[in-house]
């Protein structure tokens, strides 16, 4: 048990539709990171919150958008979906902006 | 363009064998780690290297980090089926981290 925490496990919806992924960090981290997984793409770095800030984007989409709250816990909003976004979606958090990331269990999205 | 690579992405062998898995970049890290993941879970930290020419040891897993601190190996000594998974490479540069894309190994009975 990493100590990250992700909510939901598993998230099935149609296109179209809007969803909020969950996540809070190991206590005491400051950052948080998304990440997206599909069958035929390695992980894709998303986005990284340090402390309540965007710290560093990568490929998100603009219909996806994400925020880190004061007490640290983040979400990941996927909006417009598309049957491409199905995927598994990770986060990570670490002490601060650049350590070593300890991964949640994942939210497994998909859309039918 | 990935700025880690990892060689090779696939790599069956049997039970009882050494292998070698490598990640490389022209880039420098500050500190690289490695990862291994299983189907449908997240990722799990094996190891931090931060010095040049640094090697470390992990039961039967040997990682070494580059003298100029842009490349990295994983060794695994006879390797066994609970080893099966993905193993990734990651590390941070300048204001951003990477990761590898994968190797993904699957150790045989």
């Amino acid at each position: 048990d990493s100590g990250v925490t992700q909510t939901p496990k598993h998230l099935i919806t149609a296109t179209g539709q809007r969803v909020t992924l969950r996540c809070s960090p190991r206590s005491g981290d400051l950052s948080v990171y998304w990440y997206q997984q599909s069958l035929d793409q390695g992980l894709q770095f998303l986005i990284q919150y340090y402390n309540g800030e965007e710290r560093a984007k990568g490929n998100i989409l603009e219909r996806f958008s994400a925020q880190q709250f004061p007490d640290l816990h983040s979400e990941l909003n996927l909006s417009s979906l598309e049957l491409g976004d199905s995927a598994l979606y990770f986060c990570a958090s670490s002490r601060d902006h650049i350590n070593e990331q300890f991964f949640g269990p994942g939210t497994r999205l998909t859309v039918l | 363009t990935q700025l880690l690579e990892q060689s090779p992405q696939f790599l069956s062998i049997q039970e009882g064998e050494n292998l070698t898995v490598y990640c490389n970049s022209s880039s420098v890290f500050s500190s690289l780690q490695w990862y291994r993941q299983e189907p449908g879970e997240g990722p799990v930290l094996l190891v931090t290297v931060v010095t040049g020419g640094e090697v470390k040891k992990l039961k039967r897993l040997t990682f070494q980090f580059g003298d100029a601190r842009k490349d990295s190996s994983l060794h695994i000594t006879a390797a066994q089926p609970g080893d099966t998974g993905l193993y990734l490479c990651a590390g941070h540069t300048g204001n951003q981290f990477y990761f590898g894309t994968g190797t993904s190994l699957t150790v045989i009975p």
